[in-house]
């Protein structure tokens, strides 16, 4: 079945750098790859998504990178805030079903 | 919009009870999904409804899980009976296509289950 693993599992940085998350996934099918959010005691929520016909996709301090050929995306966020702690979850489609990484705990620090 | 709304948030259960978990979707959403999420293996798939039609149900851990969709705006997930290993929290999430073709899927914010 499908398979995506996801590095670092914690990662710290200070308020202003950057962060970035990578994950890789096994389905070469696969097209369609979320990123999540989850605060503490909430759901997950989509903040930036890409399709497998674009490389790269950007909103605002949060891009996404996608390498098709090598099976992996990266997740980087630029100028980190405080409210940016929180866990990380990279997804992607395969067939039917619908494949979460294992998370990343980001912790920002003032 | 209210967004995804599940009930209860806590439940707490000894270990054989019935426990009966609830989701109402964003309106207007065809899709319907539930997750669980525990430390050990992280965010599953446990079962997609499209068209309140049950899609793939391969995530569900074994007989003593069910799930209903009677209508548009209601799911439920049943656990009969309920282990100690079913503690976890559980994510009603909806979507307005199919699953894994770029629709966002909205979460509800969870069911925290604790089996004792």
């Amino acid at each position: 079945g499908e398979n995506v693993e996801q590095h670092p599992s914690t990662l710290s940085v200070q308020e202003g750098d950057s962060a970035v998350i990578k994950c890789t996934y096994s389905d070469s099918a696969s097209n369609y790859f979320p990123w999540y959010k989850q605060e503490l005691g909430k759901g997950p929520q989509l903040i930036i998504d890409i399709r497998s016909n674009v490389g790269e996709k950007k909103d605002q301090r949060i891009a996404v990178t996608l390498n098709k050929t090598a099976k992996h995306f990266s997740l980087h966020i630029t100028e980190t805030q405080p409210e940016d702690s929180a866990v990380y979850f990279c997804a992607a489609n395969y067939g039917q079903n619908f494949v979460f990484g294992p998370g990343t705990r980001l912790s920002v620090l003032p | 919009d209210a967004g995804v709304i599940q009930s209860p948030r806590h439940e707490v259960t000894e270990m054989g009870q019935e426990v009966t978990l609830r989701c109402k979707p964003i309106s207007g959403h065809n899709s319907l999904f539930w997750y669980r999420q525990t430390m050990m293996r992280g965010l599953e798939l446990l079962i997609y409804f499209n068209n309140n039609v049950p899609i793939d149900d391969s995530g569900m851990p074994e007989d003593r899980f069910s799930a209903k969709m009677p209508n548009a705006s209601f799911s439920t997930l049943k656990i009969q009976p309920s282990e100690p290993r079913d503690s976890a929290v559980y994510f009603c999430a909806s979507s307005s296509g199919v699953l894994g073709q770029g629709y966002e899927q909205y979460f509800g914010p969870g069911t925290r289950l604790t089996v004792t």
